[in-house]
């Protein structure tokens, strides 16, 4: 069975300043697919960005990119550039249509 | 992608008693799944609404206390059987498209058992 884990229960980081949040995983799949999910106060889903794990280069989303590590089984994001508006609950999840989340990372983002 | 209108948007409830939630899409989809988001908690997968058959269940959760349908590929409900306390969560349909990752969310019931 797939397991994410993300250690950071909450983090604080100022506008415009940069972040970046953990996830590792465990699978015995050799093809699958990682995503980071933001989850605002409004409770909606919204994707930041998907990673594919047999592509080598990692995924970037305008402020948003990750840093993929395969062999470690590590799955990181960074937000540079932070806004108010990333103030949110981020979720690390493994899988396709059908996800395997992480416990969560709620970031504040300070003025 | 899809858009996914999910109601009711929030209720309150007797234990006891049941509720159905409904999530329609505005257009076909391969794949529909309902997910529990407990208080502070992440997403768990509840189980994947078959069309025209009955749902496969993840461990821990069971048909006579989540019964669900999927009657075609636009509409699904999810209910709640004889609610508890611990029932009261938020609740997610998602759907997906087999030849696309991603997976869309409607914006969420939150269940609150008095």
């Amino acid at each position: 069975a797939q397991t994410v884990t993300q250690s950071q229960p909450e983090m604080s980081v100022q506008e415009a300043e940069t972040v970046t949040l953990s996830c590792t995983y465990d699978t015995s799949e050799n093809n699958y697919y990682l995503f980071w999910y933001k989850q605002p106060p409004s409770r909606q889903m919204i994707l930041v960005i998907r990673q594919e794990a047999y592509k080598q280069q990692n995924a970037t989303e305008n402020r948003f990119s990750v840093n993929f590590q395969k062999a470690a089984k590590s799955f990181s994001l960074k937000i540079s550039d932070s806004q108010l508006g990333d103030t949110a609950m981020y979720f690390c999840a493994f899988g396709g249509n059908k996800l395997v989340f992480g416990a969560g990372t709620i970031l504040r983002v300070k003025s | 992608s899809a858009v996914i209108s999910q109601k009711p948007s929030r209720d309150i409830c007797q234990r006891g008693t049941s509720l159905t939630i409904q999530c329609q899409v505005d257009s076909q989809v391969t794949m529909m799944f309902w997910y529990r988001q407990q208080p502070g908690q992440s997403l768990t997968l509840i189980a994947t609404a078959n069309q025209g058959s009955e749902a496969t269940y993840e461990s821990g959760f069971v048909i006579d206390k989540f019964p669900i349908s999927r009657p075609n590929l636009t509409f699904s409900t999810l209910t709640v059987s004889n609610m508890s306390p611990e029932d009261s969560s938020i609740y997610l349909c998602s759907v997906g498209f087999r030849q696309s990752t991603e997976a869309f969310f409607g914006q969420g019931t939150r269940l609150t058992v008095v």
